[in-house]
């Protein structure tokens, strides 16, 4: 059955340093693929999403490229910001991975 | 404004007790969901509607029921068949309208103590 699998956190980071969350996924077809943030106490929002293969996902300094090969739909970031503390949800229409928490510090 | 609301945001009840979950959306959304969310798990889905008056069982339905009377209108029962029902719940909607399926939006959440 279909299945996102993302990275393991906490991560924890400095300041603009460079950010990646490595997300895969397992798929009868070729889904859309999305990618969600939740602040604390919040419902989840949509950060950004691709709705086919090689397409590429962008938003506030984040991006992710689906890439039909690996099945993975990684996000990255140049450069974090402190405001960007957040946890991070891949996610396949109904299924979602177990979250990354990112802190990014001073 | 358009979004999705959810009440109350804490709920506290006794165990054996039936608790229903509010959710409502003005985004003239055809389907809606309900996840539960614990720690270190992420997001499960319990049930989703795609129409009014049809809905289907999500990955962790046991213990739970649901209703699907108004576009607007998806309340959640968790029923004292729940063995654990302590968790934040969060309820979604998206526009159907499109293939392949368009971004789910959220709202604020509950969060359910059964004592």
């Amino acid at each position: 059955g279909d299945s996102v699998t993302q990275m393991e956190g906490p991560v924890t980071l400095s300041e603009e340093a460079f950010l990646t969350i490595n997300c895969t996924y397992t798929a009868t077809g070729y889904p859309s693929l999305f990618w969600y943030v939740q602040y604390p106490g919040e419902g989840l929002q949509l950060l950004l999403k691709a709705t086919k293969a090689d397409d590429k996902g962008s938003n506030k300094g984040f991006e992710a490229t689906y890439r039909k090969e690996t099945t993975s739909f990684h996000l990255e970031k140049g450069s974090v910001q402190v405001s960007d503390s957040a946890v991070y949800f891949c996610a396949n229409q109904f299924y979602f991975g177990t979250g990354t928490s990112l802190t990014v510090i001073p | 404004d358009g979004g999705i609301t959810q009440s109350p945001k804490y709920l506290f009840r006794k165990e054996g007790q039936n608790v229903t979950l509010s959710c409502e959306q003005n985004l003239n959304h055809d389907a809606m969901y309900w996840y539960r969310q614990d720690p270190g798990q992420g997001l499960r889905l319990i049930y989703y509607s795609q129409i009014v008056n049809d809905f289907q069982k999500g990955d962790i339905a046991e213990g739970y029921s649901v209703s699907r009377e108004k576009k607007e209108s998806f309340p959640l029962t968790v029923t004292s068949a729940q063995k654990n029902p302590t968790a934040f719940y969060l309820c979604a909607s998206s526009s159907i309208e499109r293939s392949p399926p368009n971004e789910q939006f959220f709202g604020p959440g509950t969060r359910l103590t059964v004592l």
